[in-house]
């Protein structure tokens, strides 16, 4: 089958460092996306791993392991906008289909 | 340049009507995906469209129905609406079907 995992919410306070994990199973793979979701609003792109290693843009950073299934958005330096859901997607090899997980609510506290 | 743009951002319908969609995707982008989003989930896959083909379908009801037309602008039709269709549908695109997709602010449909 195919399955993404995330947790359900996590809190961090201002300027700190927060990761989020993701695990997945799916039947083959083809690129791992993080996406940033505020409350009421459309999800905006944050990262894409295709290879294993870390990818770093600015304050966020995206990790994956495909041999692990495995990979985790670190963000530094925290800040109150940083308050949202983040999404984990999935592309399957040999598919169209984007599997995304439920996400995260980031809760970033003063 | 423009973002995805959906139409309309609101809708509200009865059990039974039927609805369409829009989405103009980025200039440039061949690929076209319609999610369905229920609160408190993530978006869950509907369709993907790529110069006018399907190339995906998720497991939706064949109440479910989409196009691409020539411009790669894109409707996501839905026939005898259920209570349970209410959600956020949301319109991505990308370059082709490989690359981060960009989406929409999407349309919230309410059946009532």
């Amino acid at each position: 089958g195919q399955n993404i995992d995330q947790p359900t919410e996590m809190t961090a306070t201002e300027g700190a460092i927060v990761q989020i994990n993701c695990t997945y199973q799916t039947s083959g793979f083809n690129g791992l996306f993080w996406y940033q979701q505020h409350a009421g609003e459309a999800p905006t792109f944050l990262s894409y791993n295709v290879l294993d290693g870390l990818e770093e843009k600015g304050r966020f950073s995206s990790f994956l392991s495909r041999s692990k299934g495995y990979s985790y958005l670190l963000l530094k330096e925290l800040q109150m906008k940083d308050s949202a859901s983040y999404l984990c997607a999935v592309k399957a090899s040999g598919t169209y289909k984007y599997i995304f997980g439920t996400g995260t609510r980031l809760k970033v506290l003063a | 340049d423009a973002g995805v743009t959906q139409s309309p951002t609101h809708l509200i319908k009865t059990r039974g009507q039927h609805v369409t969609l829009r989405c103009s995707p980025i200039s440039g982008h061949k690929s076209v995906s319609w999610y369905q989003q229920v609160l408190g989930q993530g978006p869950q896959f509907i369709f993907q469209y790529y110069e006018k083909e399907e190339r995906g379908r998720g497991n939706f009801p064949d109440r479910f129905s989409a196009r691409q037309f020539p411009n790669y602008s894109s409707e996501l039709n839905v026939n005898a609406l259920l209570l349970g269709d209410s959600a956020l549908y949301l319109c991505a695109s990308s370059p082709d079907s490989d690359q981060p997709q960009h989406f929409g602010d999407g349309t919230r449909l309410s059946i009532l």
